[in-house]
């Protein structure tokens, strides 16, 4: 158990719709990040928090948001959804953005759309 | 920018055999690098790093060395067990304030009896 929690594990949804993922970090990492995991293009940053302040975006799309709450809990909303977004969206915590830290990851939502 | 190159797989292993999957990086300034293993059905978890060059990261039987001069960080392992079958990442976290891990594609492992 990493202790990064997210929730729902399964979501089912239509196109068109909207969702949101949620992410509970380890006790103590003030930085969350958002993956996206699709067979084709591997695992692919989205977006990084720190502290409740965006930190960096990599390759998200507008129809997606995230923020970090007071808590340190995050999550990441998919909106105008596409059966391109099916994939495993994984969050990641850290104790700070720093390059010899290790991020622990939950166990992800899979996504599918239909 | 910053990228991740690993060999594709499957790779098909039996029980006690060599493993080594290839990872090759490009990047700015002096990255740390990583192996991630991911589970069936699970997240990615840390099964080693290392922070310098010529560093040797090891884990349960896996090694991997930080080579600055090729740029790579290969993963062997002297004697795979079925128990290793998995999705292997190789990933890098750089400096400069960008500290976002970057990871590969993965390579995926599957070891028979």
């Amino acid at each position: 158990d990493s202790g990064v929690t997210q929730t729902p594990k399964h979501l089912i949804t239509a196109t068109g719709q909207r969702v949101t993922l949620r992410c509970s970090p380890r006790s103590g990492d003030l930085s969350v990040y958002w993956y996206q995991q699709s067979l084709d293009q591997g695992l692919q940053f989205l977006i990084q928090y720190y502290n409740g302040e965006e930190r960096a975006k990599g390759n998200i799309l507008e129809r997606f948001s995230a923020q970090q709450f007071p808590d340190l809990h995050s999550e990441l909303n998919l909106s105008s959804l596409e059966l391109g977004d099916s994939a495993l969206y994984f969050c990641a915590s850290s104790v700070a953005p720093d390059r010899n830290t290790e991020a622990f990851f939950g166990q992800g939502t899979r996504l599918t759309v239909v | 920018g910053d990228s991740v190159t690993q060999m594709e797989g499957p790779v098909t292993l039996s029980e006690e055999a060599f493993l080594t999957i290839n990872c090759t990086y490009t990047a700015t300034g002096y990255p740390s690098l990583f192996w991630y293993v991911q589970y069936p059905g699970e997240g990615l978890q840390l099964l080693l790093k290392a922070t310098k060059a010529d560093d040797k990261g090891s884990n349960k039987g896996f090694e991997a060395t930080y080579r600055k001069e090729t740029t790579s960080f290969h993963l062997e392992k002297g004697s795979v067990q079925v128990s290793d079958s998995a999705v292997y990442f190789c990933a890098l976290s750089r400096g400069g304030g960008s500290y976002i891990p970057t990871f590969g594609r993965g390579t995926s492992l599957i070891v028979h009896p």
